[in-house]
């Protein structure tokens, strides 16, 4: 069935390093992929998507393309801050009702 | 704007004891659901529902009832709480998109429930 992989945290970085969070994906037919960020005690809120291949998302600065050859939708950011502090989740919406979430990577950015 | 709006936040409930979760949207939204999220698990979908009167299972529905009587509420309802189903519930909806699945979800702030 269709499912999301994203790399373990957490990540620990600091400010102004650069980002990378892997994600891919398995599904049968064309699939929107999408991140959401969620802020600690918050639920969800969508960051970015891309509806098709070689889509890219932007938001925030953080960028991600949708790869069909590679089934890849990795997230990135050139320089994060101190309150990009969260956890991450990748996220797959094929033609049916379901939205599949990863498991979530955690991220710190120490100051 | 209120959005998705869920209650309670928190609750500790007995094994065996019965409780309901509510969600309510303002947003004229067709499609809503339910997810639990464990740690390391990410979110897993319990219950869905396209529009009033129909609903449907997702991944994880065992122990879990839901109905859709409104385009606004979709409740749900833990018959006998087992500590298994500790954890944190999240209601989200999103507008049917013309019967595509490209649109984002909007998410409460969730629901933290402890079965002892």
């Amino acid at each position: 069935g269709d499912s999301v992989t994203q790399m373990e945290g957490p990540v620990t970085l600091s400010e102004e390093a650069f980002l990378t969070i892997n994600c891919t994906y398995t599904a049968t037919g064309y699939p929107s992929l999408f991140w959401y960020v969620q802020y600690p005690g918050e639920g969800l809120q969508l960051l970015l998507k891309a509806t098709k291949a070689d889509d890219k998302g932007s938001n925030k600065g953080f960028e991600a393309t949708y790869r069909k050859e590679t089934t890849s939708f990795h997230l990135e950011k050139g320089s994060v801050q101190v309150s990009d502090s969260a956890v991450y989740f990748c996220a797959l919406a094929t033609g049916g009702f379901k939205t599949i979430f990863g498991a979530g990577t955690r991220l710190f950015v120490k100051a | 704007n209120a959005g998705v709006t869920q209650t309670p936040k928190f609750q500790v409930l007995k094994t065996g004891q019965s409780m309901t979760l509510q969600c309510a949207q303002d947003m004229n939204h067709e499609y809503m659901s339910w997810y639990r999220q464990d740690p390391g698990m990410g979110l897993r979908l319990i219950h869905y529902s396209v529009g009033a009167g129909i609903t449907d299972q997702g991944e994880v529905p065992n122990g879990y009832n839901v109905s859709r009587s409104t385009t606004e509420d979709f409740p749900l309802r833990l018959l006998s709480a087992a500590p298994s189903q500790t954890s944190v519930y999240f209601c989200a909806s999103r507008s049917s998109g013309g019967g595509t699945n490209t649109g984002e979800l909007f998410f409460g702030e969730g629901s933290r429930l402890t079965v002892l």
